[in-house]
C-alpha cells in the first residue's frame, strides 16, 4: 500500500524560495505506470494542479506556474521535491503530493498525501 | 487550455439523488474522474474513467459522460456525503491535469 507524506517549512517571506519534499513509501516507486506530482489548494478555494514528474525525469508543469517551479526526484531516497521561486501571498496553500495513475489512458490521482500547509507572509 | 465548469453548489435532501455536473467542450471524448473532499482532508477519488468505482466506494456513487457534460450521481444521499466534489480530466496535448472549480454538496 503506497503512502505519501509531504513536508515543508510552513512559513516563508515574500520573494523566498519554497522547498517541499514528498516521501513515498510502500508500493512500486519506479514503475513506469505511475507519475508523481503536486496539487495545491489556497484557503477556501479549489484544487490547483502544479505539475508532475516521471521516474525517467520527464516533467510537465501547470503553464501558469511553469516559470517559477521545478519538480525533481531522488530515487535513492524515494522522495519527490517541489521548488517554487519568488513566492508571494498567492502561493499560500495546502500542498498535496499525489500519485498519478494511467491504467486505461489518461491520468488521474489515485493516491494522495495528507497535505502540508504553506503560508507566505512578511 | 481546456476548461471544465462545475456549479458552485448543489443542495439535496437525505435519501434523494444529487447530480453534479462537469461541463467542457466535447468532454464526452475524454475520461472524467471525480474526487470527494471533506473539510481538512485530502481528496479521495470516488469515480474514475467516467464510471469506475474504486474499491470501498459505495455503489451509490456513479458517473456518466456524454457530449459536453459529465455527471456524478449520488443516490440515496446520506449526511456523510456532504463534501466538495471535483471533476478532473487529463489534457493529453500538454500532459496536464485539469480540475473543475468544485461543487459543494449540502445535505439539507
Amino acid at each position: 500500500q503506497v503512502q505519501l507524506q509531504a513536508s515543508g517549512p510552513g512559513l516563508l517571506k515574500p520573494s523566498e524560495t519554497l522547498s517541499l519534499t514528498c516521501t513515498i513509501s510502500g508500493g512500486s516507486f519506479d514503475s513506469g505506470s505511475y507519475y508523481w506530482g503536486w496539487v495545491r489548494q489556497p484557503p477556501g478555494k479549489g484544487l490547483d494542479w502544479v505539475g508532475l514528474i516521471r521516474h525517467s525525469g520527464y516533467t510537465s508543469y501547470n503553464p501558469s506556474l511553469k516559470s517559477r517551479i521545478t519538480i525533481s526526484l531522488d530515487t535513492s531516497r524515494k522522495q519527490m521535491s517541489l521548488r517554487v521561486r519568488s513566492v508571494t501571498a498567492a502561493d499560500t496553500a495546502v500542498y498535496y503530493c499525489a500519485r498519478h495513475a494511467n491504467p486505461h489512458g489518461g491520468f488521474f490521482l489515485d493516491v494522495w498525501g495528507q497535505g502540508t500547509t504553506v503560508t507566505v507572509s512578511s | 487550455s481546456y476548461v471544465v465548469t462545475q456549479p458552485p453548489s448543489v443542495s439535496v435532501a437525505p435519501g434523494q439523488t444529487a447530480f453534479i455536473t462537469c461541463g467542457g467542450n466535447n468532454i464526452g471524448s475524454k475520461s472524467v474522474h471525480w474526487y470527494q473532499q471533506k473539510p481538512g482532508q485530502a481528496p479521495v477519488v470516488v469515480v474514475s474513467y467516467n464510471n469506475d468505482r474504486p474499491s470501498g466506494i459505495p455503489e451509490r456513487f456513479s458517473g456518466s459522460n456524454s457530449g459536453h457534460t459529465a455527471t456524478l450521481t449520488i443516490s440515496r444521499v446520506e449526511a456523510g456525503d456532504e463534501a466538495d466534489y471535483y471533476c478532473q480530466i487529463w489534457e493529453s496535448s500538454g500532459d496536464h491535469v485539469v480540475f473543475g472549480g468544485g461543487t459543494k454538496v449540502t445535505v439539507l
